[in-house]
């Protein structure tokens, strides 16, 4: 596609269910990422992706949230039995090649997940 | 602790006004990039710059990094109403597996009419 999808873009849930966010990132795109966003907190880092394998978890918050990657395209990220503090604007972005100075990493619209 | 300091937090001006926006650190950076994010829209990246001291301009932006690659800053001239976001600077450091792009909260800048 022209940019990085996600979706749902916007999810309401109950706490202590679980949840699924999807990333489709720009064809092509060898690194994928994913980040949260939470009010007056800015952008959180999680995980990235190269290829199918994440050398860097070390943003995860907890056991709860896991993330996969298959065919070195599409990214979902699942938070088990949520909790209020998990609301938040989920984002994804890729980039052309692994992370490096000299290479732009485009974002999604994001993921906004409230947890009631 | 916040490891990039963004300031001010909030800034409302009037169209036409000038505005300088910092991004402070104690950590050096090998490199430091400005994003604007416009509601419901993910951030968009405006500059990077890499060298301590260089200034990159953008239209009617200005940016600078810090001699010591800590510190940057976002000038902006003539401020207009299509300038109103969240501008997000976040610096980089290392590359491949030991990448990171830490993030600062913010300035989220309002430009009235």
């Amino acid at each position: 596609g022209a940019g990085v999808s996600q979706s749902p873009s916007n999810k309401v849930t109950e706490k202590g269910k679980d949840v699924e966010l999807r990333c489709d990132p720009i064809s092509g795109h060898t690194a994928l990422y994913w980040y949260r966003q939470s009010l007056g907190q800015g952008l959180e880092f999680l995980i990235y992706f190269q290829g199918n394998s994440a050398p860097d978890k070390s943003g995860l918050p907890s056991d709860r949230f896991s993330a996969e990657r298959t065919g070195g395209s599409v990214s979902t990220l699942t938070i088990q039995r949520t909790q209020q503090e998990d609301s938040a604007v989920y984002l994804c972005a890729s980039s052309l090649v692994g992370p490096g100075r000299g290479n732009t990493i485009y974002f999604g619209e994001g993921s906004w997940l409230t947890v009631v | 602790t916040q490891l990039l300091e963004q300031s001010p937090q909030f800034l409302s001006i009037q169209e036409g006004e000038n505005l300088t926006v910092y991004c402070n650190s104690s950590s050096v950076f090998s490199s430091l990039q400005w994003y604007r994010q416009e509601p419901g829209e993910g951030p968009v990246l405006l500059v990077t710059v890499v060298t301590g001291g260089e200034v990159k301009k953008l239209k009617r932006l200005t940016f600078q990094f810090g001699d010591a690659r800590k510190d940057s800053s976002l000038h902006i001239t003539a401020a207009q109403p299509g300038d109103t976001g969240l501008y997000l600077c976040a610096g980089v450091k290392g590359g491949g597996s030991n990448y990171k792009l830490t993030f600062g909260k913010g300035t989220l800048l309002t430009v009235n009419p």
